[in-house]
């Protein structure tokens, strides 16, 4: 399957400084790449959609401020805590697809690693 | 997409069959069933997907009702390596331009215990 790389795995930064985490797609072109946020014990859940040229569009009660996200080119999107705080700390991580070379197959998504950010 | 529903954990022996029920009663004509799993800090692997027939690949079998309002996900011969949570998530299957194109909503699952 198509490979999504993250990084860093894992970051800890202290408080009211800002992270940039990187997601990549390393053998396919991704026009869409999605972050999600993930608390211990819990599922998934999106932040926002990463458009290749365009603004991200940001799920309801997601900051756009705080998360800032670029999509500056077809294999690479990332997002930028700004300001962390200790209730940012959580697993971020990044999805993409490959659009629909493979005739019928290309209906799944792939995803990074994660992130570990830890804010103290 | 439709909801569904999950028992929040299993456990299964290593070595034989993990069977990995779903509920989906409200799934419409043109919803597919999806499974992903999550190993312990890591990402998200897709597994199987279909629509209404029963499905098969190298990782699993995918088993979906006559009536599609439920569906199991077996794992044929489980490893250790399989604990994880497995997601079930029900969507319209993509097309290009869509206003949900990739977009995943996760519930939350069933944690797969292995166990030696």
């Amino acid at each position: 399957g198509a490979v999504v790389s993250q990084h860093p795995s894992r970051v800890i930064c202290k408080s009211g400084t800002s992270v940039k985490i990187e997601c990549r797609s390393l053998d396919f072109q991704a026009t869409t790449m999605f972050w999600y946020r993930q608390f211990p014990k819990k599922s998934l859940m999106l932040m926002a959609t990463s458009n290749e040229g365009s603004k991200a569009t940001y799920e309801q009660g997601v900051e756009k401020d705080k998360f800032l996200i670029n999509h500056a080119s077809l294999t690479l999107s990332t997002l930028t805590v700004t300001s962390a705080h200790p209730e940012d700390s959580s697993f971020y991580i990044c999805s993409a697809r490959e659009g629909l070379r493979r005739t019928g197959a290309g209906t799944e998504a792939f995803f990074g690693q994660g992130t570990r950010l830890t804010v103290v | 997409d439709a909801k569904t529903t999950q028992p929040p954990s299993m456990d299964c022996a290593e070595g034989r069959a993990a069977n990995l029920p779903c509920n989906h009663s409200t799934i419409s004509g043109n919803e597919y069933v999806y499974w992903y799993r999550q190993i312990h800090s890591q990402g998200p692997q897709y597994i199987i997907h279909g629509l209404k027939n029963n499905e098969t690949n190298e990782m699993a079998s995918l088993i979906i009702t006559e009536d599609r309002k439920s569906s199991t996900l077996i794992l044929p011969h489980a490893t250790l390596r399989d604990t994880a949570v497995y997601y079930c998530i029900v969507r319209v299957k993509d097309f290009a331009g869509g206003t949900s194109y990739g977009k995943l909503t996760f519930g939350q699952g069933t944690i797969l215990t292995v166990h030696p």
